[in-house]
């Protein structure tokens, strides 16, 4: 199984462009999540989904948006970069229920200039 | 809402201390706790895990308690190696289906 994976593993931008970061996971998950990682900010989670066609903002959507057609895929839109959306993005995935175990894909190391 | 107060790094320890790195929660309803860790350049990945109070996870010589009445999952180690060296999340899970993360906390183990 190859888990989560996500790609680019690493991405520079103009400020204004738009990209999609992608994230598929093979182990049938019903929960999807994208997060992002700042230097002293630990993870804030920007979307989430709990299942196909659902999904719901974290902490931090502005700038950001997802859709979640598929329960394999959950891709994170850019709509527009700024300088602030410079991060380190992780997107996760787990079973249903509080006690399933997270996990990440490789993450997506994404510079705005 | 839920939060996670982790132990403020950065840690550092010489190879064979006592490890210990405070995690306190707040939550409504039953969550469970998660320590994961995090190696350089790469993702999270689960340490260990608890999912009712006084449980007790383990893994790799790291263990915590899940301490409902204090609202605590302290992690513990009592010999660290070089090989630790990493960042550590404490996170709590409801069945609402977000998770909740610490800042993290980076432990240098030096030799």
């Amino acid at each position: 199984n190859a888990g989560v994976t996500q790609t680019p593993k690493f991405q520079v931008l103009k400020t204004g462009q738009s990209m999609t970061l992608q994230c598929a996971q093979d182990m049938n998950h019903e929960y999807m999540s994208w997060y992002r990682q700042d230097p002293g900010m630990g993870l804030r989670l920007i979307h989430y989904s709990v299942g196909a066609g659902i999904t719901d903002q974290g902490e931090v959507p502005n700038g950001y948006n997802v859709s979640r057609s598929t329960t394999e895929d959950f891709p994170l839109r850019l709509l527009s970069a700024a300088p602030s959306q410079t991060s380190v993005y992780f997107c996760a995935s787990h079973a249903e229920g509080a006690a399933d175990t997270q996990y990440f894909g490789p993450g997506t190391r994404l510079t705005v200039l | 809402g839920n939060s996670v107060t982790q132990m403020e790094g950065p840690v550092t320890l010489s190879e064979e201390a006592f490890l210990t790195i405070n995690c306190t929660y707040t939550a409504t309803g039953y969550p469970s706790l998660f320590w994961y860790v995090q190696y350089p350049g790469e993702g999270l990945q689960l340490l260990l895990k608890a999912t009712k109070a006084d449980d007790k996870g383990s893994n790799k010589g790291f263990e915590a308690t899940y301490r409902k009445e204090t609202t605590s999952f302290h992690l513990e180690k009592g010999s660290v190696q070089v090989s630790d060296s990493a960042v550590y999340f404490c996170a709590l899970n409801t069945n609402a289906g977000k998770s909740t993360f610490g800042d993290g906390t980076t432990l240098t183990v030096k030799p």
